[in-house]
């Protein structure tokens, strides 16, 4: 099983501050997805990294992927009440799912 | 164009009992995959539907199955419900061609609850 931990499991902060949500495992991944959830609803694909040390951006979102494509991060600057979610990272075909990071940005 | 749909959206059951979940995927899409969801957790595969056949099946017991109509619709079967099988189903498609599938979109949901 290749399982995939995120950190932290929650996360509650004010609006404009910065965050780091992290996904990590002990297998390599020839990609790797991340979705943000909310409630009600199923998860909306944000990004897939592919290749070792490669940085993504997404307007405000800046996801990277490890070197050894073991790990991978998604970092938020100035955080909006509209960021508020469950993000997920996913290995390929999406068979397997992270953790879950819980996000909360009070207003 | 409407995207992956999934019924009922609530559906409250006893433990023993039958359920069945209804997926239609998103028009083009011809691959079907199905996942458990816990609350706030990360959604677990069950497993995936192409050309009407179970094509990868995650660490589910048999009391789950499923059946993927010609017209690429789905449906997810689970016996002898538990009271641990309340969750959130998922259902997401996507179209596999040429062995490589595309970006993956899922469905609302079915919130299931077994008393």
């Amino acid at each position: 099983t290749q399982l995939l931990e995120q950190s932290p499991q929650f996360l509650s902060i004010q609006e404009g501050e910065n965050l780091t949500v992290y996904c990590n495992s002990s297998s390599v991944f020839s990609s790797l997805q991340w979705y943000r959830q909310e409630p009600g609803e199923g998860p909306v694909l944000l990004v897939t990294v592919v290749t070792g040390g490669e940085v993504k951006k997404l307007k405000r979102l800046t996801f990277q992927f490890g070197d050894a494509r073991k790990d991978s991060s998604l970092h938020i600057t100035a955080a909006q009440p509209g960021d508020t979610g469950l993000y997920l990272c996913a290995g390929p075909y999406q068979f397997y799912f992270g953790t879950g990071t819980s996000l909360t940005v009070i207003p | 164009d409407a995207g992956v749909t999934q019924s009922p959206t609530h559906l409250i059951k006893t433990r023993g009992q039958q359920v069945t979940l209804r997926c239609s995927p998103k028009s083009g899409h011809d691959t079907v995959s199905w996942y458990q969801q816990a609350l706030g957790q990360g959604p677990q595969f069950i497993f995936q539907y192409y050309e009407e056949e179970e094509r990868q099946r995650g660490n589910f017991p048999d009391r789950f199955s499923g059946h993927q109509f010609p017209n690429y619709s789905s449906e997810l079967n689970v016996n002898a419900l538990l009271l641990g099988d309340s969750a959130l189903y998922l259902c997401a498609s996507n179209r596999l061609a040429g062995g490589q599938a595309d970006t993956q979109y899922f469905g609302p949901g079915t919130r299931l609850t077994v008393l």
